[in-house]
């Protein structure tokens, strides 16, 4: 049972180049998310989709897209990365009905140098 | 704005005693709140999910209670062992449903 699963585990990128983070859930959840997390500020909204066709902005949404490319993918991108996007990036799912309890990914560690 | 609070920032606990993890919130208006367990470069694994109807969630040596009306939640664990040193953060849904606010975590070392 592969729950979410997230590629690549690593990257470093140098700033300006660009990159997509793939995200991949069997659960059959309609809403997927994506997160970042930091040193002392906790997980942070990025964008999130409901349902597949749609997407919204989070918290900290500046310097991303998202794709949801079916119900079961949701891809990040950046465009243009910098360094203060170093962080540590979650994939979560959850059924939008019933508990809505989330699921994580093991997370994708990027460094921008 | 929804502000999740753990305290304390971090614990440490000889083997085999039973401590509480404590998360404040200051939006009673939640629809769940859950509990999550990290390990060292790992993703969150979900230990306990409490409906905003329950007022407490148990699995295995875990349970987990809320209070809304205080806007606490604690994790109990009984008989710590050293494999539940990681860190626990709790999350709480509330607002628009798709919100979703964190806290920084609790990291807990248990010695043997």
């Amino acid at each position: 049972n592969a729950g979410v699963t997230q590629t690549p585990k690593f990257q470093v990128l140098k700033t300006g180049q660009s990159m997509t983070l793939q995200c991949a859930q069997d659960m059959n959840h309609n809403s997927m998310y994506w997160y970042r997390q930091d040193p002392g500020m906790g997980l942070r909204l990025i964008y999130y989709s409901a349902s597949e066709g749609t997407t919204d902005k989070g918290e900290v949404p500046n310097g991303y897209n998202v794709s949801r490319l079916n119900k079961r993918e949701f891809s990040l991108r950046l465009e243009s990365a910098a360094p203060s996007q170093t962080s540590v990036y979650f994939c979560a799912s959850s059924d939008r009905g019933l508990t809505g309890e989330l699921f994580f990914g093991e997370g994708s560690r990027l460094t921008v140098l | 704005k929804q502000e999740v609070t753990q305290i304390p920032a971090a614990l440490s606990v000889p083997e085999g005693e039973n401590l509480v993890l404590n998360c404040s919130f200051t939006d009673s208006a939640i629809y769940n709140l859950q509990w999550f367990r990290q390990d060292p470069g790992k993703g969150l694994t979900s230990l306990l999910l409490i409906q905003s109807s329950q007022r407490e969630q148990t699995s295995g040596r875990l349970n987990a209670s809320l209070d809304k009306s205080s806007g606490r939640s604690t994790l109990y664990i009984a008989a710590s062992q050293p494999g539940d040193s990681a860190t626990y953060l709790c999350a709480s849904r509330f607002g628009g449903y798709q919100k979703v606010t964190f806290g920084i975590g609790t990291k807990l070392q248990v010695i043997p």
